[in-house]
Protein backbone atom coordinates (compact mmCIF):
# COMPACT_ATOMS: atom_id res chain seq x y z
CA UNK A 1 0.00 0.00 0.00
CA UNK A 2 1.20 3.47 -0.80
CA UNK A 3 2.19 5.69 2.74
CA UNK A 4 0.45 8.95 3.31
CA UNK A 5 1.28 11.75 0.61
CA UNK A 6 1.27 15.43 1.68
CA UNK A 7 1.46 18.26 -1.35
CA UNK A 8 3.65 20.46 -1.52
CA UNK A 9 6.52 19.37 0.25
CA UNK A 10 7.80 23.01 0.62
CA UNK A 11 5.86 26.44 0.51
CA UNK A 12 6.82 29.37 0.71
CA UNK A 13 4.19 32.49 1.19
CA UNK A 14 4.35 35.74 2.77
CA UNK A 15 2.42 37.00 5.61
CA UNK A 16 -1.08 38.31 5.06
CA UNK A 17 -1.68 35.10 2.34
CA UNK A 18 -3.61 32.43 2.38
CA UNK A 19 -2.23 28.66 2.20
CA UNK A 20 -3.81 25.09 1.40
CA UNK A 21 -2.19 21.89 1.92
CA UNK A 22 -2.76 18.99 1.32
CA UNK A 23 -2.98 15.08 2.62
CA UNK A 24 -4.26 11.82 0.83
CA UNK A 25 -4.88 9.12 3.45
CA UNK A 26 -3.62 5.22 3.30
CA UNK A 27 -6.20 3.68 0.88
CA UNK A 28 -9.05 2.50 3.07
CA UNK A 29 -7.93 4.84 6.23
CA UNK A 30 -10.88 7.06 7.10
CA UNK A 31 -9.24 9.08 9.75
CA UNK A 32 -7.19 11.87 9.25
CA UNK A 33 -5.28 13.88 11.71
CA UNK A 34 -3.03 17.47 11.37
CA UNK A 35 -0.41 18.07 13.40
CA UNK A 36 2.21 21.52 13.26
CA UNK A 37 5.77 20.75 14.48
CA UNK A 38 7.70 23.80 15.09
CA UNK A 39 11.23 23.77 17.19
CA UNK A 40 9.36 26.08 19.68
CA UNK A 41 6.29 24.21 20.58
CA UNK A 42 7.33 21.01 19.20
CA UNK A 43 4.41 18.79 17.74
CA UNK A 44 0.81 20.28 18.34
CA UNK A 45 -2.74 18.75 17.61
CA UNK A 46 -4.26 20.77 15.12
CA UNK A 47 -7.70 18.70 14.26
CA UNK A 48 -8.92 15.13 12.88
CA UNK A 49 -11.69 14.55 10.42
CA UNK A 50 -13.21 11.02 10.68
CA UNK A 51 -15.75 10.60 7.30
CA UNK A 52 -16.10 14.30 6.29
CA UNK A 53 -16.52 15.36 9.34
CA UNK A 54 -14.25 17.14 12.18
CA UNK A 55 -14.27 15.10 15.13
CA UNK A 56 -11.63 17.14 17.32
CA UNK A 57 -10.07 19.91 17.54
CA UNK A 58 -6.97 21.34 19.21
CA UNK A 59 -6.13 24.98 20.33
CA UNK A 60 -5.59 27.02 17.76
CA UNK A 61 -7.06 30.33 16.28
CA UNK A 62 -9.85 30.28 13.46
CA UNK A 63 -7.01 30.75 11.03
CA UNK A 64 -6.27 27.37 10.79
CA UNK A 65 -9.15 25.39 9.49
CA UNK A 66 -9.58 21.94 7.50
CA UNK A 67 -12.11 19.66 5.28
CA UNK A 68 -12.28 16.08 4.78
CA UNK A 69 -13.37 15.26 0.98
CA UNK A 70 -15.58 11.65 0.49
CA UNK A 71 -12.28 9.51 -0.62
CA UNK A 72 -10.94 10.59 2.53
CA UNK A 73 -8.15 12.84 1.05
CA UNK A 74 -8.35 15.98 3.62
CA UNK A 75 -7.40 19.94 3.26
CA UNK A 76 -5.92 22.25 5.43
CA UNK A 77 -6.05 25.72 5.10
CA UNK A 78 -4.36 28.94 6.62
CA UNK A 79 -5.72 32.47 5.99
CA UNK A 80 -3.98 35.47 6.93
CA UNK A 81 -0.29 34.05 7.82
CA UNK A 82 1.61 35.03 10.41
CA UNK A 83 5.34 34.51 10.40
CA UNK A 84 4.70 32.07 13.34
CA UNK A 85 2.95 29.99 11.20
CA UNK A 86 6.14 28.82 9.70
CA UNK A 87 6.51 25.02 10.60
CA UNK A 88 6.45 21.63 9.34
CA UNK A 89 2.54 19.73 9.07
CA UNK A 90 2.41 16.63 8.90
CA UNK A 91 -0.33 14.79 8.22
CA UNK A 92 -1.56 11.39 9.83
CA UNK A 93 -3.95 8.60 8.72
CA UNK A 94 -5.65 5.57 10.50
CA UNK A 95 -8.37 2.96 9.67
CA UNK A 96 -10.84 4.12 12.29
CA UNK A 97 -9.87 6.62 14.12
CA UNK A 98 -10.03 4.30 17.56
CA UNK A 99 -9.46 0.55 18.83
CA UNK A 100 -6.60 -2.00 19.24
CA UNK A 101 -4.88 -1.53 15.82
CA UNK A 102 -5.32 2.11 15.23
CA UNK A 103 -2.39 3.79 14.92
CA UNK A 104 -1.35 7.06 13.13
CA UNK A 105 0.68 6.18 10.49
CA UNK A 106 1.96 10.15 9.44
CA UNK A 107 3.30 11.33 5.85
CA UNK A 108 6.27 13.28 5.30
CA UNK A 109 5.26 17.04 6.02
CA UNK A 110 4.90 20.21 4.18
CA UNK A 111 7.44 22.67 5.40
CA UNK A 112 5.70 26.19 4.77
CA UNK A 113 7.86 29.15 5.56
CA UNK A 114 6.19 32.36 5.72
CA UNK A 115 8.30 35.47 5.03
CA UNK B 1 -4.09 19.17 31.29
CA UNK B 2 -1.77 16.79 29.71
CA UNK B 3 2.02 17.21 29.36
CA UNK B 4 4.80 14.64 27.86
CA UNK B 5 8.27 15.43 28.87
CA UNK B 6 12.04 13.56 27.48
CA UNK B 7 14.92 14.77 28.24
CA UNK B 8 16.83 16.35 25.09
CA UNK B 9 19.62 14.52 24.33
CA UNK B 10 21.16 11.03 24.40
CA UNK B 11 24.49 10.07 22.79
CA UNK B 12 25.88 6.58 22.75
CA UNK B 13 28.73 4.57 21.63
CA UNK B 14 27.37 1.98 18.42
CA UNK B 15 26.96 -1.19 20.06
CA UNK B 16 25.71 0.07 22.96
CA UNK B 17 22.21 -0.01 24.77
CA UNK B 18 20.42 2.71 24.32
CA UNK B 19 17.67 4.02 26.93
CA UNK B 20 14.92 6.65 26.25
CA UNK B 21 12.62 8.12 28.89
CA UNK B 22 9.28 9.21 29.15
CA UNK B 23 6.73 10.95 31.46
CA UNK B 24 3.39 11.53 30.79
CA UNK B 25 0.59 12.32 32.99
CA UNK B 26 -2.47 11.33 31.60
CA UNK B 27 -3.75 8.66 33.30
CA UNK B 28 -6.40 7.41 30.93
CA UNK B 29 -4.60 7.39 27.90
CA UNK B 30 -5.14 3.82 25.90
CA UNK B 31 -2.26 3.33 23.88
CA UNK B 32 1.55 5.05 24.59
CA UNK B 33 3.74 4.91 21.20
CA UNK B 34 7.17 5.73 20.02
CA UNK B 35 7.82 7.47 17.07
CA UNK B 36 11.05 8.12 14.72
CA UNK B 37 12.15 11.13 13.02
CA UNK B 38 14.95 11.53 10.71
CA UNK B 39 16.09 14.58 9.43
CA UNK B 40 13.63 16.48 6.89
CA UNK B 41 11.02 13.10 7.22
CA UNK B 42 7.68 12.47 8.74
CA UNK B 43 7.14 10.56 11.58
CA UNK B 44 7.81 6.93 11.76
CA UNK B 45 5.61 4.75 13.93
CA UNK B 46 8.33 2.21 16.09
CA UNK B 47 6.04 0.57 18.28
CA UNK B 48 3.36 1.03 20.75
CA UNK B 49 2.26 -0.45 23.99
CA UNK B 50 -1.38 -1.08 25.64
CA UNK B 51 -1.67 0.72 29.17
CA UNK B 52 -2.65 -2.48 30.89
CA UNK B 53 1.03 -3.83 29.64
CA UNK B 54 4.40 -3.64 31.38
CA UNK B 55 6.51 -4.33 28.60
CA UNK B 56 6.41 -5.04 24.99
CA UNK B 57 9.59 -6.28 23.10
CA UNK B 58 9.96 -6.06 19.11
CA UNK B 59 13.41 -7.15 17.90
CA UNK B 60 15.41 -4.45 19.51
CA UNK B 61 13.17 -2.28 20.88
CA UNK B 62 12.04 -3.01 24.33
CA UNK B 63 9.60 -0.47 26.17
CA UNK B 64 8.72 -0.26 29.67
CA UNK B 65 5.59 1.20 30.89
CA UNK B 66 5.55 2.38 34.86
CA UNK B 67 1.74 3.31 35.14
CA UNK B 68 2.27 4.36 38.91
CA UNK B 69 4.83 6.48 37.95
CA UNK B 70 3.77 7.07 34.75
CA UNK B 71 6.91 6.28 32.99
CA UNK B 72 7.52 5.25 29.76
CA UNK B 73 10.84 3.85 28.30
CA UNK B 74 12.34 2.98 24.71
CA UNK B 75 15.59 0.55 25.61
CA UNK B 76 17.23 -0.11 21.58
CA UNK B 77 19.65 -2.67 21.87
CA UNK B 78 23.29 -2.93 19.78
CA UNK B 79 22.58 0.58 18.55
CA UNK B 80 23.17 1.62 15.38
CA UNK B 81 24.41 4.66 13.10
CA UNK B 82 21.23 4.58 11.45
CA UNK B 83 19.57 4.92 14.73
CA UNK B 84 20.73 7.94 15.12
CA UNK B 85 17.14 10.54 14.77
CA UNK B 86 14.77 12.11 17.16
CA UNK B 87 12.37 9.72 19.41
CA UNK B 88 9.45 11.24 20.23
CA UNK B 89 7.26 9.55 22.78
CA UNK B 90 3.15 10.17 22.98
CA UNK B 91 0.14 9.23 24.54
CA UNK B 92 -3.44 9.21 23.01
CA UNK B 93 -6.51 11.38 24.61
CA UNK B 94 -9.04 7.95 24.94
CA UNK B 95 -11.61 9.59 23.09
CA UNK B 96 -10.64 10.44 19.73
CA UNK B 97 -7.50 10.28 17.38
CA UNK B 98 -5.20 12.68 19.11
CA UNK B 99 -1.67 12.38 20.57
CA UNK B 100 -0.08 14.61 22.59
CA UNK B 101 3.86 14.84 22.45
CA UNK B 102 6.96 14.96 23.94
CA UNK B 103 9.35 17.48 22.77
CA UNK B 104 11.76 14.71 21.38
CA UNK B 105 14.77 12.97 22.17
CA UNK B 106 18.04 14.01 19.57
CA UNK B 107 19.57 10.12 19.65
CA UNK B 108 23.28 10.78 18.78
CA UNK B 109 25.06 7.63 17.85
CA UNK B 110 28.35 7.48 17.48
CA UNK B 111 30.66 4.83 15.98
Amino acid sequence: KAGVTQTPRYLIKTRGQQVTLSCSPISGHRSVSWYQQTPGQGLQFLFEYFSETQRNKGNFPGRFSGRQFSNSRSEMNVSTLELGDSALYLCASSSLGRGLTDTQYFGPGTRLTVL
Amino acid sequence: GEDVEQSLFLSVREGDSSVINCTYTDSSSTYLYWYKQEPGAGLQLLTYIFSNMDMKQDQRLTVLLNKKDKHLSLRIADTQTGDSAIYFCAEDDNAGNMLTFGGGTRLMVKP
